[in-house]
Parts: C-alpha cells; sequence; structure tokens
C-alpha cells in the first residue's frame, strides 16, 4: 500500500518567521506527483504547491517552496514569512505511478501562525 | 464561476436509511473522484471515475456506490449507512487523472452523521 506520512500533528510559528512542515511517502516507483494542500478552518481543500518527481528542481509558489529529497523520499513544505491567513491544516499527498487516478493525502499538520 | 457543487452540505440520518450525496462541476472535467476526511487519517479516496460510465475503487470503497451517467454529475450512494461512516466528505474534478498539470479542484464538503 502506498503511505504518506506526516509525522507533525500540529505545530505553531509566530507570525513573519519561517516554518517547515515534514512529509514522507512510500514508493519505489521513479515518478510520480507529490502536493501540498492547505484546508483553511472554512473546510475548502486548497492547493498551494505541486512537484513532480522527475524533476529534481525545487517547485516555489510566492511565499512557500518544497524541499524533495527524492532518494530520501522527502517532501517538506516551507512557508517564509508567516502569515495569520496561513493558519491551517496542511496536508502532504501523492499520486503513485501505477495509477495516476489514485490520490493519497497524509494525516495532515495543523499549523498556528501566532500574532 | 468555474465551482465544484455538493448538495446537501449538513446531513444528519439513522443507521439504514439510504441517501444520495450529490456532486456537480461546470468545468467540463472528465475526472472526478470522492474522498472522506477522517480526524488523524486525512482524506481518504473512496470512488474515482475517468469519464462517463468509467468508475473505479479508491482505497475505501466498502459501504459506498457511485455512478457517472453524465459528465458533469457524480453522485454517492450510500444504500445502508452506519455510524462508521459519519464522516466529511469531498468532492473533487480535474479535467484529467491529476498531476502536476491537472489540478484537482474541491467542493465545499457536506458533513454527515449516523445516528
Amino acid at each position: 500500500a502506498q503511505t504518506v506520512t506526516q509525522s507533525q500533528p500540529e505545530m505553531s510559528v509566530q507570525e513573519a518567521e519561517t516554518v517547515t512542515l515534514s512529509c514522507t511517502y512510500d514508493t519505489s516507483e521513479n515518478n510520480y506527483y507529490l502536493f501540498w494542500y492547505k484546508q483553511p478552518p472554512s473546510r475548502q481543500m486548497i492547493l498551494v504547491i505541486r512537484q513532480e518527481a522527475y524533476k529534481q528542481q525545487n517547485a516555489t509558489e510566492n511565499r512557500f517552496s518544497v524541499n524533495f529529497q527524492k532518494a530520501a523520499k522527502s517532501f517538506s513544505l516551507k512557508i517564509s514569512d508567516s502569515q495569520l491567513g496561513d493558519t491551517a491544516m496542511y496536508f502532504c499527498a501523492f499520486t503513485p505511478p501505477y495509477n495516476f487516478n489514485k490520490f493519497y493525502f497524509g494525516s495532515g499538520t495543523k499549523l498556528n501562525v501566532k500574532p | 464561476e468555474a465551482q465544484v457543487t455538493q448538495n446537501p452540505r449538513y446531513l444528519i440520518t439513522v443507521t439504514g436509511k439510504k441517501l444520495t450525496v450529490t456532486c456537480s462541476q461546470n468545468m467540463n472535467h472528465e475526472y472526478m473522484s470522492w474522498y472522506r476526511q477522517d480526524p488523524g487519517l486525512g482524506l481518504r479516496q473512496i470512488y474515482y471515475s475517468m469519464n462517463v460510465e468509467v468508475t473505479d475503487k479508491g482505497d475505501v470503497p466498502e459501504g459506498y456506490k457511485v455512478s457517472r451517467k453524465e459528465k458533469r454529475n457524480f453522485p454517492l450512494i450510500l444504500e445502508s449507512p452506519s455510524p462508521n461512516q459519519t464522516s466529511l466528505y469531498f468532492c473533487a474534478s480535474s479535467q484529467e487523472r491529476p498531476s502536476s498539470y491537472n489540478e484537482q479542484f474541491f467542493g465545499p464538503g457536506t458533513r454527515l452523521t449516523v445516528l
């Protein structure tokens, strides 16, 4: 079974500081897609950033960037200059190479940004 | 406005009473999927559909049925709901199967309680 592990159930960060959320996954294949989703208190699921496994360059979207370590099967999310609006649950997810129709999520990390 | 809609948003029902949660998208997407979200487990895929009349099981299909008779609609059917199906349900769609090129758009969620 494909698994995605987020080992930090909850984290806190001061406004304007940087925080890193960790994610590891389990696959023996070479090509797959990785994602980070944000779920604010409104419950809406919002795509934050995405990464193709065969691309070595780490994806970046404004204040959000990833550290993709393929050999270590690690896909961490860095949030720079944290803002109060970043307070949310963050889910790591991936599609396995044997079936890109399937989608697997981690258990989530609750991020609290403090003023 | 491009969107995925779900109805109802909230539902309280009793064990064994058949129910349907509707999902509709107005983006002409081929791929649609249902997830359930439970605390500590993240989101888990129930069923997905690659196109009209083409559906397949996700990770947790037991106790659920789906159909895809029209491209825009993908209802989730619980023939005989049980308390362990109490959960937050999300429908999602994307142009094709999710990847770094095809963003998956989520509906607002349906909170289901089975007594």
